[in-house]
């Protein structure tokens, strides 16, 4: 079993929808990352978050330590949101080496 | 501000031969250095990183090898490259005592091994 499970692995929306993607972890951690990876490979991160909820224009992300799970949401989602989506974990105690969910392959369509 | 500089941008190179990535951050001092692949069809996994001059940790047993020669460089090499090399290599850094820091990561270099 993975140490970081994403889920969904595909997902595909329409314009406007509302999008959640969600991350399960079974290891102690310090923080987790929810990054954005383009199709060229490049990778931004969106959030880094121990605790509680974070908010940046239409990205949510919200973490549950107790139930080692966190979520992002995209609101009125757009065709440029189309992306694969990241959860990472920092291992409690690390250098900030992060352990990787398998990503979502997120499309938006017109 | 701080930049992160990483190249070649893709790169195709034969089975047995050297290989040398370098990665340099500008605007910023004493980083933590990583170094992570994406193989075809798989997720990210951390290879190398580095707290300081000269201290490279390695997470995964491989044909790969990491150096930093300077505080704001850090270079992956292979004496002899192998076909399960092949992938997408991406360097970041974060502000030293990195566990609570947000990464910011390279373009990335694409490697194909024929």
């Amino acid at each position: 079993k993975n140490e970081v499970e994403q889920s969904p692995q595909n997902l595909t929306a329409q314009e406007g929808e509302f999008i959640t993607i969600n991350c399960s972890y079974s290891v102690g951690i310090s923080a987790l990352h929810w990054l954005q990876q383009h199709p060229g490979g490049g990778i931004v991160s969106l959030f880094m978050l121990s605790s509680g909820k974070k908010k940046h224009g239409r990205l949510i992300a919200t973490i549950n330590i107790q139930e080692k799970h966190s979520s992002l949401h995209i609101t009125a989602s757009h065709p440029r949101d189309s992306a694969v989506y990241i959860c990472a974990v920092a291992l409690w105690g690390s250098q900030g080496n992060l352990i990787f969910g398998k990503g979502t392959k997120l499309s938006v369509k017109p | 501000s701080q930049t992160i500089h990483q190249w070649p941008a893709t790169l195709v190179q034969p089975v047995g031969s050297p290989l040398s990535l370098e990665c340099t951050v500008e605007g910023t001092s004493n980083p933590n250095l990583y170094w992570y692949r994406q193989a075809a069809g798989r997720g990210l996994q951390l290879l190398f990183y580095s707290v300081g001059i000269g201290q490279i940790s390695s997470e995964v047993p491989q044909n790969l090898s990491a150096s930093r020669p300077q505080d704001r460089q850090f270079i992956l090499s292979s004496k002899k490259l192998l076909l399960s090399d092949s992938g997408f290599y991406l360097c970041a850094w974060s502000e030293g005592q990195g566990a609570n820091q947000p990464q910011h990561f390279g373009d990335g270099t694409r490697l194909s091994i024929l």
